[in-house]
């Protein structure tokens, strides 16, 4: 099993300012079969980017992904008030399609 | 685009079972996968299981394999988890997904995301 490891656990930032993820994976990610999610309190997560570096449809440019084998970041470049969120990351390379833990985002 | 709408909150006893329901609506149902994904009260996400309606084979996480049955409903566009012997630590929102797939037809990212359904075991 693939497991996955984010940092920071919570990240503390203003408006304005840019966001800097990181994943981890146990295992090289083949394909850079990884995606990003962001979850606000009391609704479902929503996929935010996959294939490492791919926007989802909707998903504002200030959202980006980059990384390949082990290593991968999710940059929000300049924070909406709506951006303050939990964000996990998920490889899809080998099942069972494991979760990171999160980061916390928080004002 | 495809919209997944769960069953309500369910409140069950130590030992007993609970079935969730995802309904589909507005795309083609059968050919990509369902996937379940829950979340404890506080915590991450744990991929379940899930199962392509078209092949209706099951693929289970092995932490859940003798516990969870999952199974879809061509007819009705609906797809289902079952979870058996309910422990309070199966206490959790569970979410159904649409998984997308390659062209080799691997399971990939999942989106769209049902709304969750609460199911808490208490005696």
């Amino acid at each position: 099993e693939i497991m996955l490891t984010q940092s920071p656990g919570t990240l503390s930032l203003s408006p304005g300012e840019r966001a800097t993820l990181s994943c981890r994976t146990s295992q090289s990610v083949r394909s850079s079969y990884l995606a990003w999610y962001q979850q606000k309190p009391g609704q479902a997560p929503r996929l935010l980017i996959y294939d490492a570096s791919s926007r989802a449809t909707g998903i504002p440019d200030r959202f980006s992904g980059s990384g390949s084998g082990t290593d991968f970041t999710l940059t929000i470049s300049r924070l909406e008030p709506e951006d303050f969120a939990v964000y996990y990351c998920q490889q899809y390379a080998d099942s069972p399609y494991s979760f990171g833990q999160g980061t916390k985002l928080e004002i | 685009q495809v919209q997944l709408v769960q069953s309500g909150a369910e409140v069950k006893k130590p030992g007993s079972s609970v079935k969730v329901s995802c309904k589909a609506s507005g795309d083609t149902f059968s050919s990509y996968p369902i996937v379940w994904v829950r979340q404890a009260p506080g915590q991450g996400l744990e991929w379940m299981g899930g199962i392509i309606p078209m092949f209706g084979t099951p693929n289970y996480a092995q932490d859940f394999q003798d516990r969870v049955t999952i199974s879809a409903d061509k007819s009705t566009s609906t797809g289902y988890l079952e979870l058996n012997r309910l422990r309070p630590e199966d206490t959790a929102v569970y979410y159904c997904a649409r998984a997308w797939t390659g062209q080799l037809l691997e399971w990939l990212y999942f989106d769209p995301w049902g709304q969750g359904t609460l199911v808490t075991v208490s005696s």
